[in-house]
């Protein structure tokens, strides 16, 4: 399978920092996602991006297929943004019904006010 | 709200019984995939099914069985339960493969 690395493991922030968090992957992937589980236990989607940038409010994520990395900013933290953020990949032809995710350790996101 | 539902949300058993997850993809969704979540082993792929057919195996016990309807609803059932099958456990569903996946809430199973 792959082999998906996240860090830092933890990250503790005043509020209004910002941070970059990193996911390596060990394969060629297709696809690769960032989630947010909040503390109630919820996976909420933030970016679905097998390659390229993009931005949603004060999120953005850049992959890096070609170098097997993604990252993911989070400028002006809030206290909402603490929780666990994943970073998922997968593999296989884009056609392939075959999707299940590798998923990293996460990273631990602590903003305090 | 990811459209993926899940229930019961929360699950509190004994050791050796028996118990059925259920989900419901988002609409249009063929794919469904299980996943289980524990502290130690982290998020960890179980099964998949694709159109009512099992698609792809990952770390399930043999004790675990699935399976989807022509409604294209899952459902998962745990027997002989142990205190180490206590756990998170996500079903998400996708279009295709290789689409976007979305995760239902969890359903948190404690078994004691």
């Amino acid at each position: 399978g792959i082999q998906v690395e996240q860090s830092p493991p933890d990250l503790i922030l005043q509020e209004g920092a910002n941070s970059t968090l990193r996911c390596n992957f060990s394969d060629s992937v297709n696809n690769l996602q960032w989630f947010h589980q909040n503390p109630w236990g919820q996976l909420i989607n933030l970016f679905y991006i097998p390659s390229g940038t993009k931005q949603n409010g004060r999120l953005s994520a850049t992959t890096v297929a070609t170098e097997r990395y993604s990252l993911l900013y989070i400028s002006s933290s809030q206290t909402t943004d603490s929780g666990v953020y994943f970073c998922a990949a997968r593999r296989g032809d884009r056609g392939s019904t075959l999707g299940r995710l590798y998923f990293g350790r996460g990273t631990q996101l602590t903003v305090w006010p | 709200d990811s459209g993926v539902t899940q229930t019961p949300k929360h699950l509190i058993t004994a050791t050796g019984q028996r118990v059925t997850l259920r989900c419901s993809p988002r609409s249009g969704d063929l794919s469904v995939y299980w996943y289980q979540q524990s502290l130690d082993q982290g998020l960890q792929f179980l099964i998949q099914y694709y159109n009512g057919e099992e698609r792809a195996k990952g770390n399930i016990l043999e004790r675990f069985s699935a399976q989807q309807f022509p409604d294209l609803h899952s459902e998962l059932n745990l027997s002989s339960l142990e205190l180490g099958d206590s756990a998170l456990y996500f079903c998400a569903s996708s279009e295709l493969g290789q689409h976007e996946a979305f995760f239902g809430q969890g359903t948190r199973l404690t078994v004691v």
